[in-house]
Protein backbone atom coordinates (compact mmCIF):
# COMPACT_ATOMS: atom_id res chain seq x y z
CA UNK A 1 0.00 0.00 0.00
CA UNK A 2 1.31 3.22 -0.19
CA UNK A 3 1.98 5.74 2.40
CA UNK A 4 0.83 8.55 3.17
CA UNK A 5 1.57 11.51 0.81
CA UNK A 6 2.32 15.32 1.44
CA UNK A 7 2.61 17.74 -1.42
CA UNK A 8 4.26 20.13 -1.50
CA UNK A 9 7.43 18.91 0.74
CA UNK A 10 8.86 22.18 1.23
CA UNK A 11 7.71 26.09 0.87
CA UNK A 12 8.59 29.57 2.18
CA UNK A 13 6.50 32.37 2.08
CA UNK A 14 6.14 35.78 3.55
CA UNK A 15 4.20 37.35 6.13
CA UNK A 16 0.53 37.79 5.40
CA UNK A 17 0.49 35.79 2.57
CA UNK A 18 -1.60 32.41 2.95
CA UNK A 19 -0.78 28.64 2.14
CA UNK A 20 -2.47 25.32 1.70
CA UNK A 21 -0.77 22.31 2.09
CA UNK A 22 -2.05 18.73 1.16
CA UNK A 23 -2.33 15.20 2.60
CA UNK A 24 -3.39 12.26 0.81
CA UNK A 25 -4.05 9.41 3.53
CA UNK A 26 -3.40 5.58 2.28
CA UNK A 27 -5.97 3.76 0.53
CA UNK A 28 -8.91 2.78 3.05
CA UNK A 29 -8.27 5.21 5.87
CA UNK A 30 -11.03 7.98 6.26
CA UNK A 31 -9.38 10.07 9.63
CA UNK A 32 -6.88 12.39 8.68
CA UNK A 33 -4.54 14.29 11.71
CA UNK A 34 -2.85 17.39 11.01
CA UNK A 35 0.53 18.25 13.41
CA UNK A 36 2.54 21.34 13.73
CA UNK A 37 6.26 20.52 14.99
CA UNK A 38 8.64 22.94 15.95
CA UNK A 39 11.90 22.21 17.92
CA UNK A 40 10.48 24.38 21.03
CA UNK A 41 6.73 22.76 21.36
CA UNK A 42 7.31 19.30 19.88
CA UNK A 43 4.66 17.75 18.10
CA UNK A 44 1.21 19.52 18.45
CA UNK A 45 -2.58 18.68 17.50
CA UNK A 46 -3.99 21.13 14.88
CA UNK A 47 -7.29 19.25 13.56
CA UNK A 48 -8.48 15.92 12.94
CA UNK A 49 -11.47 14.76 10.06
CA UNK A 50 -13.29 11.86 9.19
CA UNK A 51 -15.67 11.58 6.55
CA UNK A 52 -15.27 15.61 5.63
CA UNK A 53 -16.42 15.69 9.24
CA UNK A 54 -14.04 18.02 11.69
CA UNK A 55 -13.88 16.15 15.28
CA UNK A 56 -11.74 18.24 17.00
CA UNK A 57 -9.65 21.04 17.04
CA UNK A 58 -6.23 22.17 18.89
CA UNK A 59 -5.25 25.21 20.53
CA UNK A 60 -4.47 27.22 17.11
CA UNK A 61 -5.99 30.34 16.40
CA UNK A 62 -8.39 30.74 14.03
CA UNK A 63 -5.88 31.28 10.80
CA UNK A 64 -5.67 27.83 10.78
CA UNK A 65 -8.35 25.96 8.86
CA UNK A 66 -8.85 22.37 7.05
CA UNK A 67 -11.43 20.53 5.29
CA UNK A 68 -11.09 16.77 3.82
CA UNK A 69 -13.09 15.32 0.71
CA UNK A 70 -14.95 12.45 0.06
CA UNK A 71 -11.90 10.86 -1.16
CA UNK A 72 -10.84 11.54 2.05
CA UNK A 73 -7.56 13.44 0.80
CA UNK A 74 -7.58 16.83 3.39
CA UNK A 75 -6.11 20.15 3.40
CA UNK A 76 -5.01 22.45 5.62
CA UNK A 77 -4.89 26.49 5.48
CA UNK A 78 -2.89 29.06 7.29
CA UNK A 79 -4.38 32.32 6.25
CA UNK A 80 -2.12 35.86 7.16
CA UNK A 81 1.14 34.24 7.95
CA UNK A 82 3.69 34.61 10.63
CA UNK A 83 7.04 34.11 11.17
CA UNK A 84 5.93 31.63 14.66
CA UNK A 85 4.23 29.82 12.07
CA UNK A 86 7.70 28.38 10.15
CA UNK A 87 7.05 24.61 11.11
CA UNK A 88 6.92 21.19 10.09
CA UNK A 89 3.44 20.34 9.68
CA UNK A 90 2.42 16.47 9.59
CA UNK A 91 -0.40 14.94 8.57
CA UNK A 92 -1.19 11.27 9.89
CA UNK A 93 -3.81 9.22 8.47
CA UNK A 94 -5.36 6.03 10.63
CA UNK A 95 -8.76 3.72 9.72
CA UNK A 96 -10.32 5.47 12.67
CA UNK A 97 -8.82 8.08 14.61
CA UNK A 98 -8.33 6.49 17.78
CA UNK A 99 -5.72 3.77 16.50
CA UNK A 100 -2.20 3.87 15.02
CA UNK A 101 -1.85 6.67 12.84
CA UNK A 102 0.88 6.92 10.12
CA UNK A 103 2.35 9.85 9.07
CA UNK A 104 3.77 11.38 6.01
CA UNK A 105 6.94 13.02 5.42
CA UNK A 106 5.39 16.63 6.64
CA UNK A 107 5.55 19.97 4.87
CA UNK A 108 8.26 22.29 5.98
CA UNK A 109 6.90 25.46 5.98
CA UNK A 110 9.27 29.09 6.65
CA UNK A 111 7.90 31.80 6.84
CA UNK A 112 10.02 35.20 6.01
CA UNK B 1 -2.60 18.53 28.78
CA UNK B 2 0.38 17.45 27.89
CA UNK B 3 2.15 13.87 28.83
CA UNK B 4 5.37 14.36 30.86
CA UNK B 5 7.91 12.35 29.15
CA UNK B 6 11.23 11.11 31.01
CA UNK B 7 14.12 11.32 30.91
CA UNK B 8 14.39 13.98 28.19
CA UNK B 9 17.43 12.49 26.85
CA UNK B 10 19.56 9.01 27.31
CA UNK B 11 22.92 7.67 25.49
CA UNK B 12 23.51 3.71 25.81
CA UNK B 13 25.71 1.39 24.47
CA UNK B 14 24.44 -1.44 22.24
CA UNK B 15 23.34 -4.24 24.31
CA UNK B 16 21.75 -2.23 26.73
CA UNK B 17 18.42 -1.36 28.30
CA UNK B 18 16.32 1.99 28.35
CA UNK B 19 13.15 3.16 30.35
CA UNK B 20 10.97 5.61 28.91
CA UNK B 21 8.26 7.03 31.45
CA UNK B 22 5.32 8.88 30.22
CA UNK B 23 2.62 10.38 32.76
CA UNK B 24 -0.45 12.30 32.17
CA UNK B 25 -2.61 14.12 34.78
CA UNK B 26 -5.52 13.18 32.94
CA UNK B 27 -7.63 9.70 32.82
CA UNK B 28 -6.20 8.08 29.39
CA UNK B 29 -8.12 5.71 27.16
CA UNK B 30 -4.82 5.31 25.26
CA UNK B 31 -1.54 5.73 24.84
CA UNK B 32 0.84 5.33 21.59
CA UNK B 33 4.53 4.86 21.19
CA UNK B 34 6.58 6.38 18.23
CA UNK B 35 9.74 6.86 17.09
CA UNK B 36 11.16 9.42 15.26
CA UNK B 37 14.47 9.62 13.28
CA UNK B 38 15.96 12.83 12.38
CA UNK B 39 14.43 14.15 9.55
CA UNK B 40 12.12 11.52 9.11
CA UNK B 41 8.69 11.04 10.17
CA UNK B 42 7.70 9.48 13.56
CA UNK B 43 6.84 5.85 13.06
CA UNK B 44 4.14 4.07 15.19
CA UNK B 45 5.32 2.00 16.81
CA UNK B 46 2.44 0.48 19.52
CA UNK B 47 -0.94 1.24 21.22
CA UNK B 48 -1.93 0.61 24.81
CA UNK B 49 -5.45 0.59 24.96
CA UNK B 50 -7.45 0.85 28.58
CA UNK B 51 -8.08 -2.55 29.87
CA UNK B 52 -5.33 -4.35 27.14
CA UNK B 53 -2.87 -6.12 27.52
CA UNK B 54 0.82 -4.52 28.01
CA UNK B 55 2.18 -5.10 24.25
CA UNK B 56 5.49 -5.78 22.77
CA UNK B 57 7.43 -6.64 19.96
CA UNK B 58 11.00 -7.70 19.22
CA UNK B 59 13.06 -6.18 22.15
CA UNK B 60 10.43 -3.05 22.36
CA UNK B 61 7.63 -3.49 24.44
CA UNK B 62 5.69 -1.19 26.96
CA UNK B 63 2.87 -1.25 29.24
CA UNK B 64 -0.15 0.61 30.51
CA UNK B 65 -0.81 1.69 34.46
CA UNK B 66 -4.54 3.02 34.34
CA UNK B 67 -4.88 3.81 37.60
CA UNK B 68 -1.51 6.22 37.59
CA UNK B 69 -2.10 7.39 34.12
CA UNK B 70 1.59 6.32 33.58
CA UNK B 71 2.71 4.36 30.04
CA UNK B 72 6.40 2.88 30.13
CA UNK B 73 7.86 2.07 26.84
CA UNK B 74 11.07 -1.30 27.79
CA UNK B 75 14.01 -1.14 25.28
CA UNK B 76 16.02 -3.95 25.74
CA UNK B 77 19.38 -5.39 24.43
CA UNK B 78 19.59 -2.02 22.28
CA UNK B 79 20.82 -1.56 18.67
CA UNK B 80 22.06 1.21 17.29
CA UNK B 81 18.85 1.18 14.72
CA UNK B 82 17.36 2.13 18.11
CA UNK B 83 18.18 5.49 18.24
CA UNK B 84 15.69 8.39 17.48
CA UNK B 85 13.41 10.47 19.51
CA UNK B 86 10.65 8.89 21.14
CA UNK B 87 7.50 10.10 22.00
CA UNK B 88 4.29 8.95 24.18
CA UNK B 89 1.09 10.28 22.52
CA UNK B 90 -2.24 10.63 24.43
CA UNK B 91 -5.75 10.09 24.23
CA UNK B 92 -8.51 10.72 27.18
CA UNK B 93 -11.64 9.51 25.52
CA UNK B 94 -13.91 9.72 22.87
CA UNK B 95 -12.65 13.20 21.50
CA UNK B 96 -9.95 11.60 18.74
CA UNK B 97 -6.94 14.31 20.47
CA UNK B 98 -3.86 12.51 20.34
CA UNK B 99 -1.56 14.99 22.66
CA UNK B 100 2.67 14.54 22.30
CA UNK B 101 5.16 14.62 25.11
CA UNK B 102 8.23 16.58 24.27
CA UNK B 103 10.21 13.60 23.34
CA UNK B 104 12.87 11.45 24.71
CA UNK B 105 16.29 11.67 22.62
CA UNK B 106 17.98 8.04 22.49
CA UNK B 107 20.96 7.59 21.20
CA UNK B 108 22.99 4.61 20.86
CA UNK B 109 26.41 4.09 20.69
CA UNK B 110 28.39 1.32 19.32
Amino acid sequence: KAGVTQTPRYLIKTRGQQVTLSCSPISGHRSVSWYQQTPGQGLQFLFEYFSETQRNKGNFPGRFSGRQFSNSRSEMNVSTLELGDSALYLCASSLEGRYEQYFGPGTRLTVT
Amino acid sequence: QQPVQSPQAVILREGEDAVINCSSSKALYSVHWYRQKHGEAPIFLMILLKGGEQKGHDKISASFNEKKQQSSLYLTASQLSYSGTYFCGTEGGSNYKLTFGKGTLLTVNP
